[in-house]
């Protein structure tokens, strides 16, 4: 079945250093992929909405020029935190649909990526 | 998109058949209901999709009844491997559209 591969699993990093974040499709291409944030024992939230080509779209409360997205190709979105601090540190997870199909459409998640901002 | 609510948590024992029942009163026409399983640290798995009636595949079944306003993932035989998280997602299936997560059920199972 269809893929999300997202890199990497884990990372640690210093307070006000960046860490990028890839998430790949690996078998579709996806002109949209989405970006959640999991903090311990609570949901996924959207953080945003990665477009290819365009500028991506931000749920409201989180500031994009903190949370950088690049989807320069059809098949990889990237988040990079920027100037991380402690309380940034979470499991960060990427989704991608199809859009070869226009609609029933199975949304696939990457395994996450949890970060320590120490 | 429509609002979902499910139980905070379960507890079944292994081999018993598990019932989650979600409620999503305010589903819209175009909306599908969609059930993920996560386990820690890991990224959600879909399990199962449907838009009515009744729809199995290999690991559940679930029910939809016909006015839509809820849904019930029916979870045969279950082992301890099926303690995890669960969510009831109701919305759109295209492409571009983002899935929003409620806060799930998290089911315990033991022997």
């Amino acid at each position: 079945g269809a893929v999300v591969s997202q890199h990497p699993s884990w990372v640690i990093c210093k307070s006000g250093t960046s860490v990028k974040i890839e998430c790949r499709s690996l078998d579709f291409q996806a002109t949209t992929m989405f970006w959640y944030r999991q903090f311990p024992k609570q949901s996924l939230m959207l953080m945003a909405t990665s477009n290819e080509g365009s500028k991506a779209t931000y749920e409201q409360g989180v500031e994009k020029d903190k949370f950088l997205i690049n989807h320069a190709s059809l098949t990889l979105s990237t988040l990079t935190v920027t100037s991380a601090h402690p309380e940034d540190s979470s499991f960060y997870i990427c989704s991608a649909r199809d859009s070869g199909k226009d609609r029933n459409t199975e949304a696939f998640f990457g395994q996450g990526t949890r970060l320590t901002v120490v | 998109l429509a609002k979902t609510t499910q139980p905070i948590s379960m507890d079944s024992y292994e081999g018993q058949e598990v019932n989650i029942t979600c409620s999503h009163n305010n589903i819209a026409t175009n909306d599908y209901i969609t059930w993920y399983q996560q386990f820690p640290s890991q990224g959600p798995r879909f399990i199962i999709q449907g838009y009515k009636t009744k729809v199995t595949n290999e690991v559940a079944s679930l029910f939809i009844p016909a006015d839509r306003k809820s849904s019930t993932l029916s979870l045969p035989r279950v082992s301890l491997s099926d303690t995890a998280v669960y969510y009831c997602l109701v919305g759109s299936n295209q492409a571009g559209t983002a899935l929003i997560f409620g806060k799930g059920t998290t089911l315990s199972v033991s022997s």
